[in-house]
């Protein structure tokens, strides 16, 4: 299957600075890509659908001016979370289909833990 | 919207017994719909699909069953091994003009003693 590969895995930051986490569809060009947050224990959550050279939909109550998002290309999305709060921590995990009603293919996720 | 977010029912069972997972939707427009095997720190992974124009499709050791009536979705694990451990989501389409937004359910824990 199509690879998506996400970067960092892991990141630590301090409260009030910005991360960025990068997803890439290595094999594959992604003209949608997906950004979800996941809780633990809890589903995935749709957070805003990235779209290459337009402005990403957000669903609703996600803060666009918080969650950044940039699709410059088509086989890279990056999300960046402005400046960061503990309650930001979370599991944040991208996709990238295909095509239309196609699979979409998962990140391997990244754990943002903000101190 | 669909159900989302809320905490994740468990199963257990015995390795070699057979495992059968639900998942109910509410959005009778859904025509696509996928499980995802989830183990711990990592993203989803793509186990098997079903189109609505379909009721059952087998993979590999896996069934799934779509009663488009209820709006029920099940995924049947033959044999089930103790590496199947892991939280399973069901996922489906919603969009306009043919737009694929995966949208996943609760999800369920499975767990498999050996």
């Amino acid at each position: 299957g199509a690879v998506v590969s996400q970067h960092p895995s892991r990141v630590i930051c301090k409260s009030g600075t910005s991360v960025k986490i990068e997803c890439r569809s290595l094999d594959f060009q992604a003209t949608t890509m997906f950004w979800y947050r996941q809780f633990p224990k809890q589903s995935l959550m749709l957070m805003a659908t990235s779209n290459e050279g337009s402005k990403a939909t957000y669903e609703q109550g996600v803060e666009k001016d918080k969650f950044l998002i940039n699709h410059a290309s088509l086989t890279l999305s990056t999300l960046t979370v402005t400046s960061a709060h503990p309650e930001d921590s979370s599991f944040y995990i991208c996709s990238a289909s295909l095509g239309v009603n196609t699979e979409a293919f998962f990140g391997q996720g990244t754990r943002l833990t903000v101190v | 919207g669909e159900s989302v977010g809320l905490h994740l029912p468990t199963l257990s069972v015995q390795e070699g017994d057979n495992s059968i997972i639900n998942c109910a939707y509410s959005n009778s427009a859904s025509d696509y719909f996928i499980w995802y095997k989830q183990e711990s720190g990592k993203g989803p992974q793509f186990i098997i699909d079903i189109r609505s124009n379909m009721d059952k499709r087998q993979g590999q050791r896996v069934t799934v069953l779509l009663n488009k009536t209820v709006k029920h979705l099940s995924l049947q694990i033959a044999a089930t091994q103790p590496g199947d451990s892991a939280v399973y989501f069901c996922a489906f389409a919603i969009g306009a003009g043919g737009s694929y937004i995966p949208t996943f359910g609760r999800g369920t824990s499975l767990i498999v003693h050996p």
